[in-house]
């Protein structure tokens, strides 16, 4: 049973760029949350989907936009990317109403 | 909003000790606390968690406890062993039906020394 799959899984864009990061989640699972983490702290929520709405955002600027697809895979996306943003970037998926996430293993975004 | 607050930052025990890693929160309508551990270059991955309605929970060498009234909840690991090296992040949440974003602390990096 594949886990939470997250692609590309290294990342290196120029400030002021655009990216796009990819999540499926885990098999019977229908919610996606978005996490950034960055070096040596724990991680902090962007956003979530359900039902390809977003359901609850975090304290994150308008650059950051996602989308859920019908078959519950997800997408993160950054505008205007800032040295900042650079971070590791963890999708977790969930069952609504259920407890326990489960974490992919991340795309390490670097912006140079 | 949720504050998550976390100690040591580092733990350094000899193989077969134990190990305690402490977290505090404040928002008093949070119900459900779990605890994950990352491994280098990889997710975290739940290793157990809590709900408010139960005081302790134990899964083989892992327990963990919750104290509602001084918002503290610890990570107990016995027995403690080289891959127990890792680093372990605590979170709180309010489970609610419109989802469950979840508030980590700062992490604890563990080392387990033969």
């Amino acid at each position: 049973d594949a886990g939470v799959t997250q692609s590309p899984t290294h990342l290196i864009k120029t400030r002021g760029q655009q990216v796009t990061l990819r999540c499926s989640p885990k098999s019977g699972h229908d919610t996606v949350s978005w996490y950034q983490q960055a070096l040596g702290q724990g991680p902090q929520f962007i956003f979530q989907y359900y039902e390809e709405e977003e359901r609850q955002r975090g304290n994150f600027p308008d650059r950051f936009s996602g989308h859920q697809f019908p078959n519950y895979s997800s997408e993160l996306n950054v505008n205007a990317l800032l040295l900042g943003d650079s971070a590791l970037y963890l999708c977790a998926s969930s069952l609504a109403g259920v407890e326990g996430y489960t974490f992919g293993s991340g795309t390490r975004l670097t912006v140079v | 909003g949720e504050n998550v607050e976390q100690h040591p930052s580092t733990l350094s025990v000899q193989e077969g000790d134990s190990a305690v890693i402490k977290c505090t929160y404040s928002d008093s309508a949070s119900n459900y606390f779990p605890w994950y551990k990352q491994e280098l270059g990889k997710g975290p991955q739940l290793i157990i968690d809590i709900r408010s309605n139960v005081g302790e929970k134990k899964d083989q060498r892992i327990a963990v406890t919750l104290n509602k009234t001084a918002k503290h909840f610890s990570l107990h690991i016995t027995e403690t062993q080289p891959e127990d090296s890792a680093v372990y992040f605590c979170a709180a949440s309010i489970l609610t039906g419109g989802g469950n974003k979840l508030t980590f602390g700062t992490g604890t990096q563990l080392k387990v020394e033969l």
